[in-house]
């Protein structure tokens, strides 16, 4: 497709279940990137990708979260053991190396009951 | 103190107003976007700039590194223009977000 593109779109979970978000990023972009943003709040980064390497991981919150990226295509941001906090939305952006515009998906609206 | 400060946190406008969102960061950056959020959540880069100013449309970015400011410029603000409006700021690999401005122009 022409954009980014995220799966699911909406995602209810039981709190202690795990969860996988999908992010598939616009062709030939090489960096990736995974934000979180809380009902009524900012933007907070969680992690980078460039390429299938990830060499920034500051921002995840926990060792219950983790990313992986296959190549430069698809990424998938897990979450092990969700909890009430672990609701928002999961937004996923990609950049290309000749411009450093962020192009973001629709965002993974994830809610832990 | 935040890294990255907005203001106004809320502003409404009527139709044709001239409108200026402000950023001020603390922090050393490669680059400054800003960002615009939808009602419904989607998020649209509008420009990303290290120097200088951009224009696109009835929008304008103007950056100050020295000061370490920037701002956003709409003309003839319309109601298409209502939501949020964000300043992140950081390098390629991380950026740092300011806490947005909710912009509501009326007709």
């Amino acid at each position: 497709g022409a954009g980014v593109s995220q799966s699911p779109s909406n995602k209810v979970t039981e709190k202690g279940k795990d969860v996988e978000l999908r992010c598939d990023p616009i062709s030939g972009h090489t960096a990736l990137y995974w934000y979180r943003q809380r009902l009524g709040q900012g933007l907070e980064f969680l992690i980078y990708f460039q390429g299938n390497s990830a060499p920034d991981k500051s921002g995840l919150p926990s060792d219950r979260f983790s990313a992986e990226r296959t190549g430069e295509s698809v990424s998938t941001l897990t979450i092990q053991r969700t909890q009430q906090e672990d609701s928002a939305v999961y937004l996923c952006a990609s950049s290309s190396l000749r411009t450093d515009t962020q192009y973001f998906g629709p965002g993974t609206r994830l809610t832990v009951l | 103190k935040n890294e990255v400060e907005q203001s106004p946190q809320n502003l409404t406008a009527q139709e044709g107003e001239f409108i200026t969102i402000n950023c001020s960061y603390s922090v050393g950056i490669s680059a400054l976007h800003w960002l615009q959020q939808h009602p419904g959540g989607g998020i649209v880069s509008l420009f990303m700039l290290s120097s200088g100013k951009k224009k696109h449309g009835r929008l304008i970015a103007t950056i100050n590194i020295q000061e370490k400011h920037s701002s956003l410029h709409i003309t003839a603000s319309h109601p298409r223009d209502s939501a949020v409006y964000i300043c992140a700021v950081g390098s390629a690999r991380q950026l740092t977000f300011g806490s947005g401005t909710q912009l509501t122009v009326l007709p």
